[in-house]
């Protein structure tokens, strides 16, 4: 079945430093990718997403290329700050049956970033 | 005015209990979906309705009920609580179509079963 498979964490960097948390997906056809970010104590907030192969989603500086050749969708970052300390999701949107879709999540990786 | 709105947020309770966690959204979205999220951060969908109608079912115990008054409320009812159910619940909501937009989730409810 689809799946979604994260780096596991913790990583830890400090202030200014570069991030990339990797993340690959099986999946039949072509599936919209997601990153989600969870901060403490909150919900999930979508980070960015592509829904294309070789789209790019940004936000907040955060990247991510929609790789269909090598079924990924890393997560970059050039400049870390302390505020971008939280837990990061990758996710898939799998149609099922019907029409419906629903979200495939990684297993998430948490940041901690130090001054 | 809060988007996806779960209450309540903490919930601890005694093994064998049964108890019931609301959901709500304010965004006229068609379907909405519970998720739980286990001690390690795993997040694994539960149940999704769409305009009142089940979608999704995964394999969830009987023990746990969704119930969809209508389609702005969807919320989740526990029978006979196990140490095990234990986790941080989320409700979501999103157009009908996920494909080219998001989810957007509740703060979750931290239910601990002692």
């Amino acid at each position: 079945g689809d799946s979604v498979t994260q780096m596991e964490g913790p990583v830890t960097l400090s202030e200014e430093a570069c991030l990339t948390i990797n993340c690959t997906y099986t999946a039949t056809g072509y599936p919209s990718l997601f990153w989600y970010v969870q901060y403490p104590g909150e919900g999930l907030q979508l980070l960015l997403k592509a829904t294309k192969a070789d789209d790019k989603g940004s936000n907040k500086g955060f990247e991510a290329t929609y790789r269909k050749e090598t079924t990924s969708f890393h997560l970059e970052k050039g400049s870390v700050q302390v505020s971008d300390s939280a837990v990061y999701f990758c996710a898939l949107s799998r149609v099922i049956s019907g029409g419906y879709n629903k979200l495939i999540f990684g297993a998430g990786t948490r940041l901690a970033v130090h001054p | 005015d809060t988007a996806v709105s779960q209450t309540p947020k903490y919930l601890v309770t005694q093994m064998g209990n049964d108890k019931s966690i609301k959901c709500e959204q304010n965004l006229g979205h068609d379907t909405m979906y519970w998720y739980k999220q286990d001690s390690k951060k795993f997040l694994k969908i539960m149940f999704s309705y769409n305009n009142k109608e089940l979608i999704i079912n995964e394999t969830v115990p009987n023990r746990f009920s969704p119930k969809s008054p209508d389609k702005a409320h969807l919320n989740l009812h526990i029978n006979s609580l196990e140490l095990g159910d234990s986790a941080v619940y989320f409700c979501a909501s999103s157009p009908l179509r996920l494909m080219n937009t998001e989810a957007f989730f509740g703060q979750g409810t931290r239910l601990t079963v002692v």
